[in-house]
């Protein structure tokens, strides 16, 4: 267990819904990271926070937004979903307050199917 | 920008054997990590082994080593004794240390088969 928590596990849902899917990052750490991962492709990367203000962005559509709350969980949000959308949305932290950046640490993964 | 670099889409080898993989990277900075991560069929993203490119010395976890070339810009990751539990895809990852930005840049993955 890496200790990050992502749910739900799995989403079905159809062509132009929003969904959110949400992060729980492990205790003390204050990045939280945000990944696709397309079927049979590699991790890609879609937005950074810190300690809940954005770091970086990657190659995050524009109908994708995240944030991340003071009590530093996060969610991304994907709206007007398209059947491109469906993939393996991973959550991974890192950073611990006071610490040397490390490893990411990362969730189970959220399996988002738009049909 | 930095850059990942895996030229093996798949790999296999016999179960008890030892099988290398490769990872080459481009960056221009001088401080930052290099990691080894294992996709098995479950999805799950598992570390298997990280280096300090401010350590000379190569990491070793186990049946896990690595043979860092840092002038080389290469980072490859030797399985000794594989098993059938090996069996996974592995992605090479590098890290920044500068500032708070610090993404993961992973490599497009090498399918490692284990055969008996």
């Amino acid at each position: 267990d890496s200790g990050v928590t992502q749910t739900p596990k799995h989403l079905i849902t159809a062509t132009g819904q929003r969904v959110t899917l949400r992060c729980s990052p492990r205790s003390g750490d204050l990045s939280v990271y945000w990944y696709q991962q397309s079927l049979d492709q590699g991790l890609q990367f879609l937005i950074q926070y810190y300690n809940g203000e954005e770091r970086a962005k990657g190659n995050i559509l524009e109908r994708f937004s995240a944030q991340q709350f003071p009590d530093l969980h996060s969610e991304l949000n994907l709206s007007s979903l398209e059947l491109g959308d469906s993939a393996l949305y991973f959550c991974a932290s890192s950073t611990p307050f006071g610490g040397r950046n490390t490893e990411a640490f990362f969730g189970q993964g959220t399996r988002l199917t738009v049909v | 920008a930095q850059t990942v670099t895996q030229s093996q889409p798949e790999m296999s080898v016999q179960e008890a054997e030892t099988v290398t993989l490769s990872c080459t990277y481009d960056t221009s900075e001088s401080d930052y990590y290099l990691f080894w991560y294992k996709q098995p069929p479950s999805r799950q993203m598992i570390l298997v082994i990280r280096q300090e490119a401010y350590k000379q010395q190569n990491a070793t976890e186990n049946r896990f080593s690595v043979n860092f070339q840092k002038a080389a810009k290469s980072f490859s990751l030797k399985i000794s004794d594989s098993q059938l539990g090996d069996a996974a895809m592995y992605f090479c990852a590098y890290r920044s240390l500068s500032g708070t930005a610090s993404k993961l840049t992973f490599g497009t993955g090498t399918r490692l088969q284990v055969t008996l």
